[in-house]
């Protein structure tokens, strides 16, 4: 069954730096998103994105992010220069259309800390 | 605006025994209910979705669950748990008015015992 790939499992940098998560949306999906998960916290919309364009965002998703899709198959969140409260676990999704109606299949998540 | 309420941050059955996950839901327009489980290092997964046909859903795993609009309900119910129940269950909303972004419940953990 095909599947969103997220890498890596686990990404440790220094507060400051900045980091670039990694997705493999599933292949005939069209949108794909990005949300997160501080511990113990619940899981955070930050973006949507569709034809190389950011189609909503939230609040949370300010000018230290940055989403792209660089070739055909990978989309990217960048965090430019990253802060202690940016540890979370951050979770991609694809679907095929937009809407409530649609299905938004996850990949596994991105464990990032920030020391 | 909307939102999701999961009653249990954590529920503990013994194999054998129904499964009750509780969720209440706030949503201005007509919603689209989900309910999705990440195991262990996994991805979250789609266990079932309410999409205004019928109220009572079924799901992967023996898991169903009812949309009840007069009590703003959304319960996962499972009649008979297993072991590799025991995982993270979140309730989800969406609105299409509002847009694509999903709305998350805090999650609640299934803890199954032999």
């Amino acid at each position: 069954e095909p599947e969103v790939t997220q890498t890596p499992s686990h990404q440790v940098t220094q507060m400051g730096q900045e980091v670039i998560l990694r997705c493999v949306p599933i292949s005939n999906h069209l949108y794909f998103y990005w949300y997160r998960q501080i511990l113990g916290q619940k899981v955070e919309f930050l973006v949507s994105f569709y034809n190389n364009e950011i189609s909503e965002k939230s609040e949370i998703f300010d000018d230290q992010f940055s989403v792209e899709r660089p070739d055909g198959s990978n989309f990217t969140l960048k965090i430019r220069s990253t802060k202690l409260e940016d540890s979370a676990m951050y979770f991609c999704a694809s679907s095929v259309g937009q809407g409530a109606r649609n299905i938004q299949y996850f990949g596994a998540g991105t464990r990032l800390s920030v020391l | 605006a909307q939102s999701v309420t999961q009653l249990d941050s954590h529920v503990s059955v013994s194999e054998g025994t129904p499964v009750l996950l509780r969720c209440n839901y706030s949503s201005s327009y007509s919603p689209s209910l989900f309910w999705y489980v990440q195991h262990p290092n996994k991805g979250l997964q789609l266990l079932l979705k309410y999409t205004s046909a019928a109220t009572l859903v079924k799901g992967i795993n023996g898991f169903e669950a009812e949309f009840k609009k007069s009590e703003t309900s959304f319960h996962l119910t499972k009649p008979s748990a297993h072991m590799s129940d025991a995982a993270e269950y979140f309730c989800v909303v969406s609105d299409q008015q509002a847009g694509t972004a999903l709305i998350f419940g805090k999650g609640t953990t299934l803890s199954v015992s032999s």
